[in-house]
């Protein structure tokens, strides 16, 4: 069974802090890892996706590593907004399909 | 561009009484298509994935099931609802070729079995 762990479950930050999160993924049968921000009442939308051990990806303030060999990803927020409250979801690209991890419910503090 | 239109946005159902969810994609054609449930403090887990019309895999036994009738229409439907069917369901579609993709999610319904 292919597993996604995601950590931590929650984490309240103060906002200006920056902060990250971990995913973990099997290390085999790789494609691809993927990062959506989930906010309330909202869909899930993607952030990053990304293919290559070593890849690092940035969007603004976000950012992402991947290590493929090891089988985790990072994701960093750097002086964190309240708007950045959300779930972070990641989801390990298995052949035709998404495995998502539980996500990171993150709360910035004003 | 693609859009992805999913209804009701909330239903109230009570235990026993039969469930229908409707999903259309605009804008793309032979797309993957997807049904997923989040339950209340738990990840996203996969219900049912679509490659074309008519061909439904299901990922978890349930009393859910699943039918692609055209091409752009996923439709969620159960004959008698659980207490535990209560949850967040959301609608996803990728392009039908090649990996990596991307999923897109609908607005998503939110469902309470009373």
């Amino acid at each position: 069974i292919l597993n996604v762990e995601q950590s931590p479950q929650s984490l309240h930050v103060q906002e200006g802090d920056s902060t990250n999160f971990t995913c973990s993924f099997p290390s085999s049968n790789f494609y691809a890892l993927h990062w959506y921000r989930w906010e309330t009442a909202k869909s899930p939308e993607a952030l990053f996706v990304m293919t290559l051990n070593g890849d690092e990806k940035k969007k603004g303030r976000i950012s992402a590593t991947l290590n493929t060999k090891e089988g985790y990803s990072y994701l960093y927020i750097k002086g964190s907004q309240p708007e950045d409250s959300a779930t972070y979801l990641c989801a390990f690209n298995s052949n035709y399909q998404l495995i998502w991890g539980a996500g990171t419910k993150l709360i910035i503090k004003p | 561009s693609q859009t992805i239109h999913q209804w009701p946005a909330t239903l109230v159902q009570p235990v026993g009484s039969p469930l229908s969810l409707e999903c259309t994609v605009e804008g793309t054609s032979n797309p993957n298509l997807y049904w997923y449930r989040q339950a209340a403090g738990r990840g996203l887990q996969l219900l049912f994935y679509s490659v074309g019309i008519g061909q439904i895999s299901s990922e978890v036994p349930q009393n859910l099931s699943a039918s692609r009738p055209q091409d752009r229409q996923f439709i969620l439907s159960s004959k008698k609802l659980l207490l535990s069917d209560s949850g967040f369901y959301l609608c996803a579609w990728s392009v039908g070729q090649g990996s990596p993709y991307e999923q897109y999610f609908g607005p998503g319904t939110r469902l309470t079995v009373t």
